[in-house]
């Protein structure tokens, strides 16, 4: 069974600082990671990534996927409140990549 | 450029009722899907369909059904709704198989009582 495990599940910070929120993951057959943030509705598309090492970059917010230790880091610098969401990982395994796997998401507070 | 379109946004269930949730998507993408998302669990995966008459079960199928009868729409059917299909659920969208950025609804929400 394919499995997507975020961390910490929580997050409290003050506004300026940086966090850094972790996904690791056991799939068969991986084929790329996907973040994505979620404030009151739908999950909006941040990033994804198929190759290790590789920076993704947006402003603020960079992740990188290490695929021989199974994982991604999602890091926001200068943290603002607009920040406060959860932040969802996602994994694409399989031939097909038909189905997508999520984590339970990391909720992160930004108080001012 | 509307997206991914649900309905309705709210609903309240009687345990026993049956319900049609409706979403449609204007960007001709091939593969749709329904997640359902319960507080603190992430989203769960309920049906997916990588084309017009092709379904297949994910990984909370029972209670559901779904059927795709054109592109565009991809209704979830509730039969006999049970209090633990309290839920939000997501119907999303992606291009293909080379196209795996997923697109969301703006989601139901649906409690059963």
């Amino acid at each position: 069974e394919d499995k997507v495990v975020q961390s910490p599940l929580s997050l409290v910070v003050h506004e300026g600082d940086t966090v850094t929120l972790n996904c690791s993951y056991e799939v068969t057959n991986f084929r790329s990671l996907l973040w994505y943030k979620q404030e009151k509705k739908a999950p909006t598309f941040l990033f994804m990534l198929t190759s290790s090492g590789i920076e993704k970059k947006s402003g603020r917010l960079s992740s990188i996927l290490d695929k021989k230790e199974l994982f991604s880091i999602l890091n926001i610098t200068a943290t603002q409140t607009g920040d406060s969401a959860v932040y969802l990982c996602a994994v694409y395994s399989g031939a097909g990549s038909y189905q997508l796997t999520f984590g339970k998401g990391t909720k992160l507070s930004v108080i001012p | 450029n509307a997206g991914v379109t649900q309905t309705p946004k709210f609903r309240i269930l009687k345990i026993g009722q049956s319900m049609t949730l409706q979403c449609t998507q204007d960007m001709n993408h091939n593969y749709m899907y329904w997640y359902r998302q319960d507080p603190g669990m992430g989203l769960k995966l309920i049906y997916y369909s990588v084309g017009a008459g092709i379904t297949d079960k994910g990984e909370v199928p029972n209670g559901y059904n779904v059927s795709r009868s054109t592109t565009e729409d991809f209704p979830l059917r509730l039969e006999l709704a049970a209090p633990s299909q309290t839920s939000v659920y997501f119907c999303a969208s992606r291009g293909g198989q080379n196209n795996e950025k997923l697109f969301f609804g703006s989601g139901t929400q649906l409690s059963v009582l």
